[in-house]
């Protein structure tokens, strides 16, 4: 069966370091993955996703960058922190189903807070 | 961009009464997710509809898909305690990636 994993579960960073948020999946080949972010209490804003090895695709400008170096792993970066970036990210994957539809399984989340 | 927006952001119902969040979209789709997050947790799927007009049931959870396909709603009949949560709509803003809607979080009192 597949499983989602994502570390570490929790981080508390001060403003101006790095980041990295590390995602892997298992039993399945060729998964689409995604980064999203929850800021407290809000929705799901979807920050990257990668339908293959090296191909990312970022939905929004900021500081943030993703990478996936094994078709099952995928990288969530910062080089510099803000105040901002605090929140809940969810790594997600998914394989491309009956009548062009995603199915999203989500990893456990890594809850960031940013002093 | 593509925005799906829900209604109510927030309900607090009486454990045993019923509850409905919708689902709204600017732009007509191919079809529609649900989700659930418990209070902690991450999103876990619960349902997709495809056709207009749809109708599918899980106990006593009910999705309902538009014919228009422009919209869907989420209908929990008695609420129970374990329903605690928000409630995601999520549809598809290109082949690959999914946009969640705004959520509706659920309270139930006992």
């Amino acid at each position: 069966s597949q499983t989602i994993h994502q570390w570490p579960a929790t981080l508390v960073q001060p403003v101006g370091s790095p980041l990295s948020l590390e995602c892997t999946v298992e039993g399945t080949s060729n998964p689409n993955l995604y980064w999203y972010r929850q800021a407290a209490g809000r929705g799901l804003q979807l920050l990257f996703y990668s339908v293959g090895i090296g191909q990312i695709s970022s939905e929004v400008p900021q500081n943030l960058s993703a990478s996936r170096p094994q078709d099952r792993q995928f990288i969530l970066s910062s080089k510099k922190l803000l105040l901002s970036d605090s929140g809940f990210y969810l790594c997600a994957w998914s394989v491309l189903g009956d009548k062009g539809a995603n199915v999203l399984t989500f990893g456990a989340g890594s809850r960031l807070t940013v002093l | 961009g593509q925005q799906v927006m829900q209604i109510p952001q927030y309900q607090h119902v009486q454990e045993g009464e019923d509850f409905t969040t919708y689902c709204n979209s600017s732009t007509t789709l191919s079809n529609i997710q649900w989700y659930k997050q418990r209070p902690g947790g991450h999103p876990v799927f619960l349902i997709q509809l495809v056709k207009s007009g749809e109708v599918k049931k899980q106990k006593r959870l009910t999705f309902q898909f538009g014919e228009a396909k422009k919209n869907s709603s989420l209908h929990i009949t008695a609420t129970q305690t374990t329903d605690v949560g928000t409630y995601f709509c999520a549809v598809q803003g290109g082949t690959y990636k999914y946009i969640f809607g705004t959520g509706t979080r659920l309270k139930v009192l006992a």
